[in-house]
């Protein structure tokens, strides 16, 4: 398979716990976001890379929120000390650099639940 | 900061009517996409507006880009089942990474 892929799909924490998703991108793409979702609305922006660099960043993403592309690969995104309303669905998307059109191609998600 | 707003919230219609979803942005935007998202499912690209007034076709899907490139719609010409869904338009800004989405209309079909 050769989309893009996240891990794991489904986590349960208990509230105050740290806990860190991993998203695989599609390999030639340089792009890379995520997104947090809730029942009802749209993706809402976190944050973006091109490459290993971190372009930008939403005032969504607060301190207890980091992410990660070391080697401009694999992304991870850590949430510490988590809250109820941090549960959601995270989505991580990867687009291709060439060319004009900037499409966006998602994962299935990682869905996190903090009881 | 710059918002993008989408209309209907939800849309129910018999097989083989039309439907059609409204998106509006608070800034004039770069470029706008439209994503399908399956229940369950993960947003899909459907298709990227680039220029003022740009109309594109795919099928039965008509996108338009408004002149001002501030508003967008998406026109499905007798709906089928297979295009349930919610359909999400999303804007980026000149010299921004930062796609903003609307909130998505949902669209329900009943065969």
């Amino acid at each position: 398979d050769t989309g893009v892929s996240q891990n794991p799909r489904h986590k349960i924490t208990k509230r105050g716990q740290n806990v860190t998703f991993r998203c695989d991108p599609i390999s030639e793409h340089n792009r890379l976001y995520w997104y947090r979702q809730t029942l009802g609305q749209g993706p809402e922006f976190l944050t973006y890379f091109q490459n290993e660099a971190q372009l930008e960043k939403s005032r969504l993403l607060s301190d207890r929120f980091s992410a990660e592309r070391p080697k401009g690969s694999f992304s991870t995104l850590e949430i510490q000390r988590t809250e109820q309303g941090d549960s959601a669905m995270y989505l991580c998307a990867s687009s291709p650099t060439q060319g004009a059109v900037t499409e966006a191609f998602f994962g299935q998600g990682t869905r996190l639940t903090v009881v | 900061g710059q918002q993008v707003m989408q209309i209907p919230q939800y849309q129910h219609v018999q097989e083989g009517e039309d439907f059609t979803t409204y998106c509006n942005s608070s800034t004039t935007l770069s470029n706008i996409q439209w994503y399908k998202q399956r229940p369950g499912g993960h947003p899909v690209f459907l298709i990227q507006l680039v220029k003022s007034g740009e109309v594109k076709k795919q099928k039965r899907l008509t996108f338009q880009f408004g002149e001002a490139k501030k508003n967008s719609s998406l026109h499905i010409t007798a709906t089928q089942t297979t295009d349930v869904g919610t359909y999400f338009c999303a804007g980026q800004n000149t010299g921004g990474f930062k796609t903003i989405f609307g909130a998505g209309t949902r669209l329900f079909v009943k065969a």
